[in-house]
């Protein structure tokens, strides 16, 4: 059972556009998503990440969007540069016992930046 | 600040040896996660352990156990190895507790062959 979902496997958009991302999630009991970006040969790296209880959050070219009632959260990338290009990750955090837990992690979807 | 650390970096086993996986977490990191990752898919939570305890535990065998060290570091180990363990072993370390309790850090991997 796949409760995290990233639906397309793969993106690609010119260098300066926007590049949006999605993500859909069964599990109305997740509390906390996050975007991870990976390079081959390396480790997911953090990207940025959004409470349950808030719908937008920004860092610089990067924002997430939460639409709890569609189980759905994008990822907005203005302006995409070719340094993006990597896989990208969406995953959700569900809460163990002393404030640890596990993240779930998406398929992925590898974002080409075209120059 | 170093960040997580696993080695070795590439392992190349035979079916029925057993390996060790070891990870480093951030300095000041309580928590150390694993998960495995194989081709085409997103990373899949194995372990977590806090404070030297298991808190978590994936949908693996029990070929797969794990332990932590009053240092924090961690070692991940894998009996009567199967073709099908080939894959990425990845090591997350996170902050329980405090304001990016939610947020894992991730090393580069582990990449394992089983042949």
């Amino acid at each position: 059972d796949q409760q995290v979902k990233q639906n397309s496997p793969s993106l690609s958009v010119q260098e300066g556009r926007i590049s949006i991302l999605n993500c859909d999630y069964t599990n109305s009991m997740f509390d906390y998503f996050l975007w991870y970006k990976k390079y081959p040969a390396e480790g997911p790296t953090f990207l940025i990440s959004i409470s349950s209880i808030k719908d937008k959050n920004e860092d610089g070219r990067f924002t997430v969007f939460l639409n709890k009632s569609a189980k759905h959260l994008s990822l907005h990338i203005v302006p995409s540069q070719p340094g993006d290009s990597a896989v990208y990750f969406c995953a959700a955090h569900t809460h163990g016992s002393s404030n640890t837990g596990k993240l779930i992690f998406g398929q992925g979807t590898t974002l080409q930046v075209k120059p | 600040d170093a960040g997580v650390t696993q080695s070795p970096t590439h392992l190349i086993k035979t079916r029925g040896q057993h390996v060790t996986l070891r990870c480093s977490p951030i300095s000041g990191h309580k928590s150390v996660s694993w998960y495995q990752q194989v081709l085409g898919q997103g990373p899949q939570f194995i372990f977590q352990y806090y404070e030297k305890e298991e808190r978590g535990r994936g949908n693996f065998p029990d070929r797969f156990s794990a332990r932590q060290f009053p240092n924090y570091s961690s070692e991940l180990n894998v009996n009567a190895l199967l073709l099908g363990d080939s894959a990425l072993y990845l090591c997350a370390s996170s902050s329980p507790g405090t304001g990016t309790k939610n947020i894992q850090y991730f090393g580069a991997g582990t990449r394992l062959s089983v042949l």
